[in-house]
């Protein structure tokens, strides 16, 4: 069974540029979460989806959105961005969320200049 | 708020020595995952505890979740350089619905 994949890996924008990044879940996975990570904060929920609908949201502004196609597959969108929105920024999947066993894809190093 | 601390933050030791990382909580979770993430790359799942007072091995680390599921620790014997990662402990919530909580990691360095 293929993995949760992310694209692109890498991505380079300036301040005040908008950014979207993908996320293919596992097979059979309808929820999807997305996670900031930063050295000083760690691992961060932003949202997580569930059968299109956003099930669950983090303490982040509202610069950062996301949304989940029929076929699982989850975007996220960061319009505005901002120096310290410099992070990996990582898709995690699962059968049915809720604290459910999470598989992780490498992730989204988004560097902003 | 529910909060995971993990303990130490930074760990460097010799190849062959022991080693215990701690992640702890005033609150209570339904379960408790272990990942290990290399740099570039996202966190693996290790193993998941869901019973108070749970032991799980997986070769020479040893996983165990306190009695009343607040707590978790992760022991590694005899280290090797290919043991070196961040070690991330995530909770999950007692309630549908809850987002997993994850501590900020202990990094581990081993060297030969």
């Amino acid at each position: 069974k293929a993995g949760v994949t992310q694209t692109p890996r890498y991505l380079i924008k300036t301040r005040g540029q908008q950014v979207t990044l993908s996320c293919s879940p596992i097979s059979g996975h309808r929820s999807v979460s997305w996670y900031q990570q930063t050295p000083g904060q760690g691992l961060q929920f932003l949202f997580e989806y569930f059968s299109e609908t956003q099930r669950n949201k983090g303490n982040f502004p509202g610069r950062f959105s996301g949304r989940q196609f029929s076929n699982s597959r989850s975007e996220m969108n960061v319009s505005t961005l901002e120096l310290g929105d410099s992070a990996l920024y990582l898709c995690a999947s699962s059968f049915a969320g809720r604290g459910d066993t999470q598989y992780f894809g490498p992730g989204t190093r988004l560097t902003v200049l | 708020t529910q909060l995971l601390e993990q303990s130490p933050q930074f760990l460097s030791i010799q190849e062959g020595e022991n080693l215990t990382v701690y992640c702890n909580s005033s609150s209570v979770f339904s379960s408790l995952q272990w990942y290990r993430q290399e740099p570039g790359e996202g966190p693996v799942l290790l193993v998941t505890v869901v019973t108070g007072g749970e032991v799980k091995k997986l070769k020479r680390l040893t996983f165990q979740f306190g009695d009343a599921r607040k707590d978790s620790s992760l022991h590694i014997t005899a280290a090797q350089p290919g043991d070196t990662g961040l070690y991330l402990c995530a909770g999950g919530g007692p309630q549908a619905g809850t987002a997993l909580i994850f501590g900020k990691g202990t990094t581990l360095s081993v060297s030969s």
